[in-house]
């Protein structure tokens, strides 16, 4: 199992980014998958999740400015991130849903938001 | 939304010592199927996060006897038995009962 996100990078206040994570080793459709970021030493913060069938959660800090999405055929798991505010600095990384929960993590990407 | 605390260790731990990191939910985990949805997870420095202990106290594929989770429906403690460097890290709880999935705010293990 392998999991690599993509697409970090410094962007301003108010603008957007699109992240990428490549799944590789599983049956990716058959697996929800989550992003979790970790600000600058700090701590873990679940961000969002998407079922095998699309359906979809956002925690409360980033619901109406992210977007999570899949491409089952490109095993491919999508963060579109709009309207980013500096508190959204952080590493954001991938992780496989399923039980156990967060068996695989990505490396991790970082998104800095700063003008 | 569930709120989880972990308690700190008093750093540095001697190695070979054995360590204990709790943990407290603001809801009990525990769900009407039996299982306790509660997991465990170390963030060695520099690296991604690694599940250790899922519903409690089961240990994740290839992680080392020395760890062990126990509790009850709000109150968990992970123990460290004969602490290593490799051991050195953030520990962190997690809740997946509800969402959103919230953790600990981390405790961490020095070494003496």
């Amino acid at each position: 199992v392998q999991l690599v996100e993509s697409g970090g990078g410094l962007v301003q206040p108010g603008k957007s980014l699109k992240l990428s994570c490549s799944a590789s080793g599983f049956t990716f459709s058959s697996y929800g998958m989550h992003w979790i970021r970790q600000a600058p030493g700090k701590g873990l913060d679940w961000v969002a999740y998407i079922s095998s069938s699309s359906g979809t959660v956002y925690a409360d800090a980033v619901k109406g400015r992210f977007t999570i999405s899949r491409d089952n055929a490109k095993s491919t798991l999508y963060l579109q991130l709009n309207s980013l505010k500096s508190e959204d600095t952080a590493i954001y990384y991938c992780a496989r849903g399923g039980i156990p929960l967060f068996d695989y993590w990505g490396q991790g990407v970082m998104v800095t938001v700063s003008s | 939304d569930i709120v989880m605390t972990q308690g700190a260790l008093p750093n540095p731990v001697p190695s070979g010592e054995s360590a204990s990191i709790t943990c407290q939910s603001s809801k009990s985990l525990l769900y009407s199927d039996g299982k306790t949805y509660l997991n465990w997870y170390l963030q060695r420095p520099g690296q991604s996060p690694q599940l250790l202990i899922y519903w409690m106290s089961t240990r994740a594929s290839g992680v080392s006897d020395r760890f062990s989770g126990s509790g009850s429906g709000t109150d968990f403690t992970l123990k460290i038995s004969r602490v290593e460097a490799e051991d050195v890290g953030v520990y962190y709880c997690q809740q997946f009962l509800e969402f959103p999935r919230t953790f600990g705010g981390g405790t961490k293990l020095e070494l003496k």
